[in-house]
């Protein structure tokens, strides 16, 4: 099946920095990423939704300024959580859907866990 | 709001047991998806039903999708140990989860 990969896998950090974190679609081309957030047993919460060539589309709430979404190619999505602060410590879970068709299904990278200290 | 919400929040039953878990939605879809995440991973996708099929099978998993009631089933049958996860749906329309099933199957 349709594989999605992460890097890094696990991030710790000082408050202050910015950290970015990468989602490959490693054998199919992506046009539509998305970037989940999980905080410790509650949901994934949807963050935004990425398209190549064009500009994230963020959820309400989402700090556009601080969650930097760049999808530069059809197989990979960056994420760049700027300044990050303690409150950051999420699961953060990108997903690419293969061709961008709504009957397609949406595979999921392992996720990045990041500790902002 | 999600568009998938799982019912129940939660479920504890034996190795051995069936388990069953539902998801409800609100508008119309092309497809549905079933995913499970054990603690601290990443989503792993179990199954997808399209709109035009009403039941669907995998190995000990067992999909019903009801369109005019707008509502789906995830049925894992000889429950395991393994199974210990969280379960979620998501459509198509909206990629956003509910909160997601939590199930414990004790050996």
């Amino acid at each position: 099946g349709a594989v999605v990969s992460q890097h890094p896998s696990w991030v710790i950090c000082k408050s202050g920095t910015s950290v970015k974190i990468e989602c490959r679609s490693l054998d199919f081309q992506a046009t539509t990423m998305f970037w989940y957030r999980q905080f410790p047993k509650q949901s994934l919460m949807l963050m935004a939704t990425s398209n190549e060539g064009s500009k994230a589309t963020y959820e309400q709430g989402v700090e556009k300024d601080k969650f930097l979404i760049n999808h530069a190619s059809l197989t990979l999505s960056t994420l760049t959580v700027t300044s990050a602060h303690p409150e950051d410590s999420s699961f953060y879970i990108c997903s690419a859907i293969s061709g961008g068709g709504s009957t397609d299904t949406q595979y999921f990278g392992p996720g990045t866990r990041l500790t902002v200290l | 709001s999600q568009q998938g919400e799982e019912d129940p929040q939660a479920l504890s039953i034996q190795e051995g047991e069936n388990a069953t878990m539902n998801c409800s939605y609100k508008t119309s879809i092309n497809n549905l998806q079933w995913y499970r995440q054990n603690s601290g991973r990443g989503l792993v996708h179990l199954i997808l039903i399209r709109s035009n099929e009403r039941e669907k099978h995998s190995g000990r998993l067992r999909v019903t999708l009801d369109t005019s009631k707008k509502s789906s089933s995830l049925l894992i049958t000889a429950s395991r140990a393994a199974d210990t996860a969280s379960y979620f749906c998501a459509t198509d329309y909206d990629m956003r989860f509910g909160a997601g099933t939590r199930l414990t199957v004790k050996p």
